[in-house]
């Protein structure tokens, strides 16, 4: 049963660089051919998705905020991070990282999700 | 303002039938895919259909999905209380190359 956590820093000032890891354990990230993702929360909000990354490394954003993501794999750590740079208040929000469907397009495992505040 | 339009909330009566819908447009729903995620108080959102009527394993068959055009519906029968949620639909877009959702619908027993 694979499961997914997430950690960083959960104050960020404005301007800076969010940073988030998602580690995964009861399976290896590079063992089969998932994308795995970032989605995100604001607080009483809906959900919005930030971006997934292929098992090769390869990535989709969503267009809303491809300017200020960038994602990645640490196949030695069998982790995945998030940096969103130039962050402002509209950034905070509970991330959640999550393990997609089968096609890529749907998030079938999520982490329990973290609190990121922007504020100086 | 969310790609997809779902009614802010519904609610019902332990036993009722509810039924909650998510329209869309032929770039997303109409092309693709259909997900709902139930998202419990206080806790990570769940899948609770994929591939617009599949169930993972563990979703009790109370629920069911359906999707026609460019609108899709959820529907819950034999409501009970710990049905109390907020509910998501998502699709992929083609033309955004990225995913998208609704708004959520909070659920709530009377």
């Amino acid at each position: 049963q694979v499961q997914l956590q997430e950690s960083g820093p959960g104050l960020v000032k404005p301007s800076q660089t969010l940073s988030l890891t998602c580690t995964v354990s009861g399976g290896s990230i590079s063992s089969a051919t998932y994308y795995w993702t970032w989605i995100r929360q604001p607080a009483g909000k809906g959900l919005e998705w930030i971006g997934r990354i292929y098992t090769s490394g390869s990535t989709s954003y969503n267009p809303s905020l491809t300017s200020r993501v960038t994602m990645s794999l640490d196949t030695s750590k069998n982790q995945f991070s998030l940096k969103l740079s130039s962050v402002t208040a509209a950034d905070t929000a509970v991330y959640y990282c999550a393990r997609a469907c089968s096609n890529g397009n749907c998030a079938a495992t999520w982490g329990q999700g973290t609190l990121v505040t922007v504020s100086s | 303002q969310s790609v997809l339009t779902q009614p802010p909330s519904a609610s019902g009566t332990p036993g009722q039938r509810v039924t909650i819908s998510c329209s869309g447009s032929r770039s997303n729903i109409g092309s693709n895919s259909l997900y709902w995620y139930q998202q419990l108080p206080g806790t990570a959102p769940k899948l609770l259909f994929y591939m617009s009527n599949q169930r993972p394993s563990g979703v009790p068959d109370r629920f069911s999905g359906s999707k026609s055009g460019t609108s899709a519906s959820l529907a819950i029968s034999g409501l009970r209380s710990e049905d109390e949620a907020d509910y998501y639909c998502a699709s992929w877009d083609d033309s955004l190359s990225g995913w998208v959702f609704g708004g959520g619908t909070k659920l709530t027993v009377l």
